[in-house]
């Protein structure tokens, strides 16, 4: 089975903050993703990677940046919190199928 | 802008019953098709994904794609209580990336 893990379940951080998200999975998988899910707005791609040091904007990539120094961990990062980054974020890891497998969420709250 | 559309419910059906869940896309380039199950407070899961026309079945789901009219659907039989939840489409978008509905809310009544 794919494992895919999130550093945290909830986070609450304050405005201005910088915050980091990591995801690390462990499946030798290329491609993972950021996405976050907000109520009415459903989900929606913040950054990806192919590969190692390989990154692409998503959709909303506006107020956050990545890094994946090695295969199995990818992180989201906040480089200064603001209170509409308020969200649930999730991480993915690829199949070869190009199915995707989904980490359990962190819950962010920014204050 | 590459679309998935899903009615977002919810669909009410006994215990016991099929629920057909639908989903329409705009991408006629769409190759592969994902159905996920969501819980209230918790992360996608992946049920099952289909890329050729016809019926794929996986125990009690059976997925339908039909690339012509563009239109895919998942089918569940003998609908339990634990399967209410909310099922996403997503539909891959050529760049290794995925394209979700916004999903349809399924609840299933004792």
């Amino acid at each position: 089975d794919v494992k895919v893990t999130q550093s945290s379940r909830y986070l609450v951080k304050r405005t201005g903050e910088k915050v980091f998200l990591e995801c690390v999975q462990d499946m030798d998988h290329e491609n993972m993703f950021w996405y976050r899910q907000d109520p009415g707005l459903g989900l929606r791609l913040i950054y990806f990677s192919y590969d190692v040091k390989m990154k692409e904007k998503g959709d909303i990539p506006e107020g956050y940046s990545v890094s994946r120094e090695k295969k199995e961990r990818f992180s989201l990062i906040l480089e200064s919190a603001s209170t509409n980054q308020t969200s649930m974020y999730l991480c993915a890891s690829v199949g070869f199928a190009y199915e995707q497998y989904f980490g359990p969420g962190t819950r962010l709250t920014v204050t | 802008q590459k679309e998935v559309e899903q009615n977002s419910g919810p669909l009410s059906v006994p215990e016991g019953a099929i629920a057909s869940l639908n989903c329409t896309y705009s991408d006629r380039g769409s190759q592969s098709f994902f159905w996920y199950r969501q819980y209230s407070g918790k992360s996608p899961e992946l049920i099952m994904f289909i890329y050729s026309n016809g019926d794929k079945e996986d125990g009690r789901f059976t997925a339908q794609l039909n690339k012509a009219s563009q239109y895919v659907s998942l089918l569940i039989r003998d609908s339990q209580p634990s399967d209410s939840a909310t099922y996403l489409c997503a539909v891959d978008t050529g760049r290794r990336a995925l394209t979700f509905g916004s999903g349809t809310r399924l609840q299933v009544q004792p």
